[in-house]
């Protein structure tokens, strides 16, 4: 089973910043957070990880709490082409870890 | 770079009848993964390959379902006989074993059985 609880759906304007919470309470020490997202008809795509610090790359940022039980992914300006639907996942970040899906959210850009 | 490559597409088959989906992962990657994707639902894992060993099947209902990964690079899932419960989308993924973090997928295989 999943490891996170996310809200089935969020809509965001265009050009606002989409954050999109996830709570992960059972979070063990040597687990990473990530966000992977599924266009319509696309397989997933990586977007970011993190396992304490809060990180920042080219798509996304991800805020993680202190005491590791939730986080936020932040689409700083979301554009159309983010609708999606967005997957937070726990893992250990072992080569040979199969990847534990949930139901994410589904975000909906609204023009 | 090219990414992971699947065919067909789409599949419609009868119930009953034999289907094969192919994967072509991302040049170096030695693992490589089946899921499988309900609507409404998020992926679950199928079958896992390191190179042609098949690592993780656990999941893989074996008394029809069957893959293979000759020479450690494309892969095969067979359905045998399809049910209409086996209507999902077929995803496969690939890693490089020396990159924890990420899993390429491709475009998946959507299967409808009627």
């Amino acid at each position: 089973d999943a490891k996170t609880t996310q809200p089935p759906s969020m809509d965001c304007a265009e050009g606002r910043a989409a954050n999109l919470p996830c709570n992960h309470s059972t979070i063990s020490g040597n687990e990473y957070v990530y966000w992977y997202r599924q266009i319509h008809s696309q397989g997933p795509q990586y977007i970011i990880h993190g396992l304490k610090n809060n990180e920042t790359n080219e798509m996304a940022s991800l805020i993680i709490t202190e005491d590791r039980k939730s986080s936020t992914l932040i689409l700083p300006h979301a554009t159309l082409r983010d609708t999606a639907v967005y997957y937070c996942i726990v893992r250990v970040a072992r080569r040979d870890d199969k990847i534990i899906f949930g139901k994410g959210t589904r975000l909906h850009i609204l023009p | 770079e090219a990414g992971v490559v699947q065919s067909p597409r789409y599949k419609i088959i009868e119930k009953k009848q034999p289907v094969a989906f192919w994967c072509n992962p991302i040049s170096g990657h030695n693992t490589l993964y089946w899921y499988l994707q309900n609507l409404g639902q998020g992926p679950e894992l199928l079958i896992r390959y390191e190179n042609e060993e098949a690592v993780d099947d656990s999941q893989l209902p074996k008394d029809r379902f069957s893959a293979e990964r000759l020479k450690g690079v494309d892969s095969t899932l067979k359905i045998q006989p399809a049910e209409l419960g086996d209507s999902a989308v077929y995803l496969c993924a690939s890693s490089f074993s020396g990159d924890a973090y990420e899993q390429y997928f491709g475009p998946g295989t959507r299967l409808t059985v009627t």
